[in-house]
């Protein structure tokens, strides 16, 4: 099974909201990341956040880690439609092994 | 534009027939990845090729192969193609081998119908 596990599968909001979404894993990891996907159009790599940070922004993205519950968190404040979207978590385990992504949230944010 | 290209954007097959996908990775680009997403199973990784070798094998069937060459642009093989295997296929690439701080950049895809 997948490494990462992203909850919930699917989220509905309203422009100017914000969208929280969260990714669990199993094993240590080194990094975690986040990638985003329009429909139907490959990934694009959004924010990474080493095993030794807690919490990292990029624009309105917010990305906190808690490798005590093995557990991260993307945070989009103020939402548009244009945020529409799959996103993915990705972790890379401390052993080494590659990148395992997991099974995607879809976010939708309505006009 | 993530720099990845692969070709062709579509293909229409039908069953039975073998198919190659074709992957160029970003300039400098040692690793390339391929993956599977149709909408049933999410995103699957199939292979990994680092620097001409393979570096890491995931849920590929044995009627799918994958190689890269010299110049490090990377096909992807799939023969005796069935319904199932309709789906998009994604290469994607990164400068390094995978874990740590390396970023993958993922090509538009190939979106392959078979009926």
């Amino acid at each position: 099974s997948q490494q990462g596990e992203e909850d919930p599968q699917a989220l509905s909001i309203q422009e100017g909201e914000n969208a929280t979404m969260n990714c669990s894993y199993k094993t240590s990891i080194n990094n975690l990341q986040w990638y985003r996907q329009n429909s139907g159009r490959g990934l694009v790599h959004l924010i990474l956040i080493r095993s030794n940070e807690r919490e990292k922004h990029s624009g309105r993205l917010r990305v906190t880690l808690d490798t005590s519950k093995k557990s991260s968190s993307l945070l989009i404040t103020a939402s548009r439609a244009a945020d529409t979207a799959s996103y993915f978590c990705a972790t890379d385990a401390a052993s080494g092994s590659r990148l395992t992504f997991g099974e995607g949230t879809q976010l939708t944010v309505n006009p | 534009d993530s720099g990845v290209t692969q070709t062709p954007k579509h293909l229409i097959t039908a069953t039975g027939q073998r198919v190659t996908l074709r992957c160029s990775p970003r300039s400098g680009d040692l690793s390339v990845y391929w993956y599977q997403q149709s909408l049933d199973q999410g995103l699957q990784f199939l292979i990994q090729y680092y620097n001409g070798e393979e570096r890491a094998k995931g849920n590929i069937l044995e009627r799918f192969s994958a190689q890269q060459f010299p110049d490090l642009h990377s096909e992807l093989n799939l023969s005796s193609l069935e319904l199932g295997d309709s789906a998009l296929y994604f290469c994607a690439s990164s400068p390094g081998q995978g874990f740590g701080t390396d970023t993958q950049y993922f090509g538009p895809g190939t979106r392959l119908t078979v009926l």
